[in-house]
């Protein structure tokens, strides 16, 4: 099992440009999750999806949108990248059990620098 | 509002000096912990979890436990290679879809 992988690792974007992280996971886990993480700020998360089929913001969804292509992958896009978005971008997926949430796994992270 | 605060900030201790990490939460009603380690460079790795006042876990030199207010997380004869980033988090009966609210991380240095 390679758990949750994320592409790209790097990623340098000039003001003003789009791209796509893009997220996979082989757990068969329904929830799956982006975070970003800043020096002194923690992980925050942007989206998450609950489900196959739904989507829904975090506490900083400003900028971003995803999609959930399907039970393994979840993606992240930027539309108009801002240096504020210069981050550590984290994806994990995480599983439930009678109804109860239970921990998350996190994949290697892509680290994207705005100029 | 939920919230998690972890301290210290960062510990420095020499290998086999015993101590102890601290979360603190505010959660309307916690429905799990969860510790993490984060190697420099890489993605939280998950250690445990816990649900309710009075458990612990136990994984080598670490032990969780888990209060009404906080869970602390012990390392016993700490080596080198437990150096990293300690985070905590917890799951509330707010935060619906399984969302984890996590502290800032306590980085753990610890020298031979």
């Amino acid at each position: 099992n390679a758990g949750v992988t994320q592409t790209p690792k790097f990623q340098v974007l000039k003001t003003g440009q789009s791209m796509t992280l893009q997220c996979a996971q082989d757990m068969n886990h329904n929830s799956m999750y982006w975070y970003r993480q800043d020096p002194g700020m923690g992980l925050r998360l942007i989206y998450y999806s609950a489900s196959e089929g739904t989507t829904d913001k975090g506490e900083v969804p400003n900028g971003y949108n995803v999609s959930r292509l399907n039970k393994r992958e979840f993606s992240l896009r930027l539309e108009s990248a801002a240096p504020s978005q210069t981050s550590v971008y984290f994806c994990a997926s995480g599983w439930t059990s009678g109804g109860a949430w239970n921990e998350q796994f996190f994949g290697p992270g892509t680290r994207l620098t705005v100029l | 509002e939920d919230q998690v605060t972890q301290s210290p900030e960062a510990l420095r201790l020499q290998e086999g000096e015993s101590s102890s990490l601290n979360c603190s939460y505010t959660v309307s009603g916690l429905r799990g912990l969860f510790w993490y380690r984060q190697d420099p460079g890489k993605g939280p790795e998950f250690l445990f979890t816990l649900y309710s006042a009075g458990e612990e876990k136990e994984k080598e030199r670490l032990k969780a436990t888990l209060t009404k207010k906080e869970s602390f997380l012990h390392i016993t004869a700490p080596k080198p290679e437990d150096s990293a980033t300690y985070l905590c988090a917890v799951l509330s009966n707010y935060n619906q879809g399984g969302k984890l609210i996590f502290g800032q991380g306590t980085e753990l240095s610890v020298k031979p």
